[in-house]
């Protein structure tokens, strides 16, 4: 069994805080990780796909690193807003599995309070 | 573009009836085709994964069958339900690369509960 873990669980915070949340994954046979966003009532959205140790993405005030040796990654959202609230999913991929498959963790629910 | 429909949007069924759920993809041919489970407390949880058409793959045994009769079309079923089957059900497609790492687009989803 893969274990992703994500934390905190919950996390509220007013508008402009920064924020961060992180996700844990197995050290090994890392293939690749992605971040989903869930707003309430609507379908899961795909922030980031991250393959290589060291790697950043950012997508406006969203950024993601990733280290694979250590296996975890870190969402930051900068100034936080109330759009942001939503759930934040992270999902592993390792090398060897069936192609595409996901191991998700059970994410961190964001409230950003006006 | 590509679009993904699920429904029903909600359903309400007693125990030991039987359940079908429809997702189809537009907009996109061959897709990799998936449905996960989320249930209460859980995170997401891949029930079934299909690359073609008639070819499924079942990651977690349980009483729930799927099947892809189309390119784009992708089946969820019972034969008797379950109190725990309750849930919210995701369908959701990709475009095989061949070398995975391919991002997966959900659906509208469809919260399942059984009485």
């Amino acid at each position: 069994i893969l274990n992703v873990e994500q934390s905190p669980q919950s996390l509220h915070v007013q508008e402009g805080d920064s924020t961060n949340f992180t996700c844990s994954f197995p050290s090994s046979n890392f293939y690749a990780l992605h971040w989903y966003r869930w707003e309430t009532a609507k379908s899961p959205e795909a922030l980031f796909v991250m393959t290589l140790n060291g790697d950043e993405k950012k997508k406006g005030r969203i950024s993601a690193t990733l280290n694979t040796k250590e296996g975890y990654s870190y969402l930051y959202i900068k100034g936080s807003q109330p759009e942001d609230s939503a759930t934040y999913l992270c999902a592993f991929e390792f090398r060897g599995s069936t192609l595409g498959r996901l191991y998700f963790g059970r994410g961190t629910q964001l409230t950003v309070w006006p | 573009s590509q679009t993904i429909h699920q429904w029903p949007a909600t359903l309400v069924q007693p125990v030991g009836s039987p359940l079908s759920l429809e997702c189809t993809v537009e907009g996109t041919s061959n897709p990799n085709l998936y449905w996960y489970r989320q249930a209460a407390g859980r995170g997401l949880q891949l029930l079934f994964y299909s690359v073609g058409i008639g070819q499924i793959s079942s990651e977690v045994p349980q009483n729930l069958s799927a099947s892809r009769p189309q390119d784009r079309q992708f089946i969820l079923s019972s034969k008797k339900l379950l109190l725990s089957d309750s849930g919210f059900y995701l369908c959701a497609w990709s475009i095989p690369s061949g070398r995975a790492r391919d991002t997966q687009y959900f659906g509208p989803g469809t919260r399942l509960t059984v009485l």
